[in-house]
């Protein structure tokens, strides 16, 4: 797989439920960044987590890191309508304002 | 909260046009970025620059591409000969050093 996949690639629950999306990705990192792209809207960053972290919270999202396995999770709880997005993960080389490389996305879409 | 900002919303042009695209990154942020995305597929790296030079860029942004920071605000992206595979949302993004990149609304180009 590429820099930054995410795993499924859509995912549709009801609200009030869980969501976790997965993101794998091959070269070493700096940071990997989550981030929610509504519809044809720009990306809204979520959460920055650093190499040398394991978990970080955010309100109802919580991201798991584990450089040993290069991968990267993202939950979402008590999932709500208005979380219907899309979600990427992106890598940070080397933590020095260079680019992000993202991965294709989830689709994730909550059921009222 | 301050925002990057992007205009115009939705550019259309014409095969061999020149567009110039403009953003706004959030005025303490030193580090700024164009991305691009196709529609239906990845968010794409161009280029990133800092202290008034490109620091980054990647084999999509040749020599039809080129960034300027024409004065303390603005950040253009420039396309010489627009072809139809220019055709995407061009992103700007802007970050303070280390940290996570803010993401504008975006340009709609479309090329015919």
């Amino acid at each position: 797989s590429q820099q930054g996949e995410e795993d499924p690639q859509a995912l549709s629950i009801q609200e009030g439920e869980n969501a976790t999306m997965n993101c794998s990705y091959k070269t070493s990192i700096n940071n990997l960044q989550w981030y929610r792209q509504n519809s044809g809207r720009g990306l809204v960053h979520l959460i920055l987590i650093r190499s040398n972290e394991r978990e970080k919270h955010s309100g109802r999202l919580r991201v798991t890191l584990d450089t040993s396995k290069k991968s990267s999770s993202l939950l979402i709880t008590a999932s709500r309508a208005a979380d219907t997005a899309s979600y990427f993960c992106a890598t940070d080389p080397n933590n020095a304002g260079n680019m992000l490389t993202f991965g294709g996305g989830t689709r994730l879409m909550v059921k009222p | 909260e301050p925002e990057v900002t992007q205009t115009p919303s939705h550019q259309v042009t014409q095969m061999g046009q020149e567009v110039i695209l403009r953003c706004v990154p959030i005025s303490n942020h030193l580090y700024f970025y164009w991305y691009r995305q196709i529609l239906g597929q990845k968010v794409e790296f161009l280029v990133s620059f800092y202290n008034n030079e490109i620091s980054e860029k990647s084999e999509i942004f040749d020599d039809q591409f080129s960034v300027e920071r024409p004065d303390g605000s603005n950040f253009t992206l420039k396309i010489r000969s627009t072809k139809l595979e220019d055709s995407a949302m061009y992103f700007c993004a802007s970050s303070a050093p280390g940290r996570e990149q803010y993401f504008g609304p975006g340009t709609r180009l479309t090329v015919t």
